[in-house]
């Protein structure tokens, strides 16, 4: 079983609808989850991160965490084009390598 | 404040050549890890220095070995090289203080291409 799964995709979402990226992980002791976005052929970009279950909002990205369910989501609103990317989900691991990666979710956003 | 940096942007090697990469961190942050990330895959992890030490390596032979240096900047060495080491290699760092010590944040990459 991988330890951090995300749907590879690709997501399309129409231009101005909301885009819902998930990703679940193994590890029921991690703490720390972090969205990351990268852009084709550019190194990943940190957009948020959240540590206790719940929302987060900050602009038109929201994470969400439940941590019962093993569960962390990424919510963006009002979709734009620039953000046709690929967005990975990273979970603190058990201090062997700090930080563990899903494969990332393609989103593309039509006009 | 500065990022993260990396040099070259791009290396060209041939194979059997060895290639050495570099990155300096954020300044005050100790940490530094290497990923490796081959066209259209994710990222690998391959190597995690702190303090000057190897604290972790990925699933990769020892060909792929790298050191941290005291103003915590790090270099990764990769030897006889491979045609299938051809990828994106990512450097990120963290800092070593308060509570999100496991933030990292990523430079922009050094493109090696073997022929």
């Amino acid at each position: 079983q991988k330890e951090v799964e995300q749907n590879s995709g690709p997501l399309s979402v129409p231009e101005g609808a909301i885009a819902s990226l998930n990703c679940t992980y193994s590890d029921r002791g991690s703490q720390s989850f972090f969205w990351y976005r990268q852009y084709s052929g550019k190194s990943p970009e940190l957009i948020m991160s959240i540590y206790s279950n719940g929302d987060k909002e900050d602009g038109r990205f929201t994470a969400q965490l439940n941590k019962a369910s093993q569960y962390v989501s990424l919510l963006i609103r009002d979709s734009q084009p620039s953000d046709s990317a690929t967005y990975l989900c990273a979970v603190n691991g058990q201090g062997a390598q700090k930080l563990v990666f899903g494969q990332g979710t393609r989103l593309t956003i039509n006009p | 404040e500065a990022g993260v940096t990396q040099s070259p942007t791009h290396l060209i090697k041939t194979r059997g050549q060895q290639a050495t990469l570099r990155c300096s961190p954020i300044s005050g942050h100790t940490s530094v890890y290497w990923y490796q990330q081959a066209l259209g895959l994710g990222l690998q992890f391959l190597l995690w220095y702190d303090e000057g030490e190897e604290r972790n390596r990925g699933n990769f032979p020892p060909r792929f070995s790298g050191r941290q240096f005291p103003n915590y900047s790090s270099e990764l060495n990769v030897n006889a090289l491979e045609l299938e080491d051809s990828a994106l290699y990512l450097c990120a760092s963290s800092s070593p203080w308060g509570w999100a010590t496991d933030t990292q944040y990523f430079g922009p990459g050094t493109r090696l291409t073997v022929l």
